[in-house]
């Protein structure tokens, strides 16, 4: 059965580099990763995509090894209004389309 | 334009009550969605709605119906409310039911029941 973990909680400067691991290690070749960000009183917000090796887009880059059982959100240069809670996302091809949230990890940026 | 729309943003009501939710979105998607965001922050599929048909039903309680009256809107009915039935619940929606597709969320509806 199909799980995410991710950490529950981490802290970071302003300027820093932060890098979220997710763990999924039950999951098939077609099942795509997702990361989402939500601040608070808002609903998620799509932030990057991706089923192997890497992505990268304007705000993140997603990186995925070959055996697929984490990937990685990095974050490059986080700023005050980077604070939020980052989930990783499963969507299981192979079971339907279901779809697997991790907990959430709440990231702090700190001055 | 709100992408994806919720009402009410919040609701109080007591135990055993039936309530509903309402959500749509205007973005021409074909999939929509429902979750539920507990106290910690947990987030959990209850249902998804492919062009108005039923798609994926979590383990939810019977006392939870969704209804889809077209493919912009779908709805949330709550019978005899529970204490643990309070939570965030948000609606969602995305181009098409396959999983490379990202999901637009609205901004949630906050359930209290007392």
């Amino acid at each position: 059965l199909a799980k995410t973990t991710q950490p529950i909680s981490m802290d970071s400067y302003e300027g820093q580099e932060v890098n979220i691991t997710c763990s999924h290690n039950n999951i098939a070749t077609n099942d795509y990763i997702t990361w989402y960000q939500q601040f608070p009183s808002q609903g998620p917000r799509f932030i990057i995509q991706g089923y192997k090796t890497k992505v990268t887009n304007e705000v993140a880059s997603l990186f995925i090894p070959a055996d697929r059982k984490s990937s990685t959100l990095s974050l490059p240069r986080v700023s005050l209004s980077d604070t939020a809670v980052y989930y990783c996302l499963v969507s299981l091809y192979n079971q339907g389309g279901k779809l697997i949230f991790g907990q959430g990890t709440e990231l702090s940026v700190k001055p | 334009d709100t992408a994806v729309s919720q009402t009410p943003k919040y609701l109080v009501t007591q135990m055993g009550n039936d309530k509903s939710i309402k959500c749509e979105q205007n973005l021409g998607h074909d999939t929509m969605y429902w979750y539920k965001q507990d106290s910690k922050k947990f987030l959990k599929i209850m249902f998804s709605y492919n062009n108005k048909e039923l798609i994926i039903n979590e383990t939810v309680p019977n006392r939870f119906s969704p209804k889809s009256p077209d493919k912009a809107h779908l709805n949330l009915h709550i019978n005899s409310l529970e204490l643990g039935d309070s939570a965030v619940y948000f609606c969602a929606s995305s181009q098409a039911s396959q999983a490379a597709y990202e999901q637009y969320f609205g901004p949630g509806t906050r359930l209290t029941v007392t």
